[in-house]
């Protein structure tokens, strides 16, 4: 079936450094990304979104990259800081508008 | 202006009992969704209503789970006769009307549910 996936399940980085988080997708269909942020206990925070006629977006400190003919979208996260630490998914949406979420990597900043 | 609430936070039920998870979407907002997360996992869609209307239920058990957004009043996830498994994280989200296709969905803090 259709799944969205990420490759790693951690990630630490060092504090300042530039992180990059992957992801995968598989169903060609889909039209709009979004990568959203979850703290512990909390609901996930939107970060960043792009729609598939782009293949980069840019927001602050925040970079979304979508090759879609790997069915491949990154998130880059420049000068990491201790409160990027969380757990961060990709999505997508489809025409029938519900999400589909990754499974989640954790990202770990080292002070 | 306030975010998509969910009420309660925390729910405590024992098996067999009744579970009723509330959400109020963002003032404006007019379609509500239903996630359900389970411990170190993404969320999975269960329910997509729009007022008074099921727009997609695929994610939804067939059988003790219910859904409904009225036209007045917040969106109810109720889940009848509750067993361990339905323990998770349910997450409410709210989106506008739609607009050039984007549906950025606004998430409310979740209810986590444990039933012992």
């Amino acid at each position: 079936g259709e799944n969205v996936g990420l490759h790693l399940p951690t990630l630490s980085v060092q504090e300042g450094d530039n992180s990059i988080i992957n992801c995968a997708y598989s169903n060609s269909a889909s039209d709009y990304f979004i990568w959203y942020k979850q703290e512990s206990g909390k609901g996930p925070q939107f970060i960043i979104d792009i729609r598939s006629n782009m293949d980069k977006r840019q927001g602050q400190r925040v970079t979304v990259l979508l090759n879609k003919t790997v069915k491949h979208l990154s998130l880059q996260i420049a000068a990491t800081q201790p409160g990027d630490s969380a757990v961060y998914f990709c999505a997508e949406n489809s025409a029938n508008s519900k999400l589909t979420f990754g499974k989640g990597i954790t990202l770990s900043v080292r002070p | 202006n306030a975010g998509v609430m969910q009420n309660p936070r925390h729910l405590v039920r024992r098996r067999g009992q009744e579970a009723r998870l509330r959400c109020s979407p963002m003032k404006g907002h007019s379609h509500v969704y239903w996630y359900r997360q389970l411990p170190e996992e993404g969320l999975k869609f269960m329910v997509y209503l729009q007022k008074e209307n099921i727009i997609d239920e695929s994610g939804m058990p067939k059988e003790r789970f219910s859904a409904e957004f009225p036209k007045e009043g917040p969106s109810i996830l109720r889940i009848q006769q509750v067993v361990r498994g339905d323990s998770a994280a349910y997450f409410c989200a709210s989106s506008p009307p739609f607009s050039g296709g984007d549906n950025e969905q606004f998430f409310g803090p979740g209810t986590r549910l444990t039933v012992l």
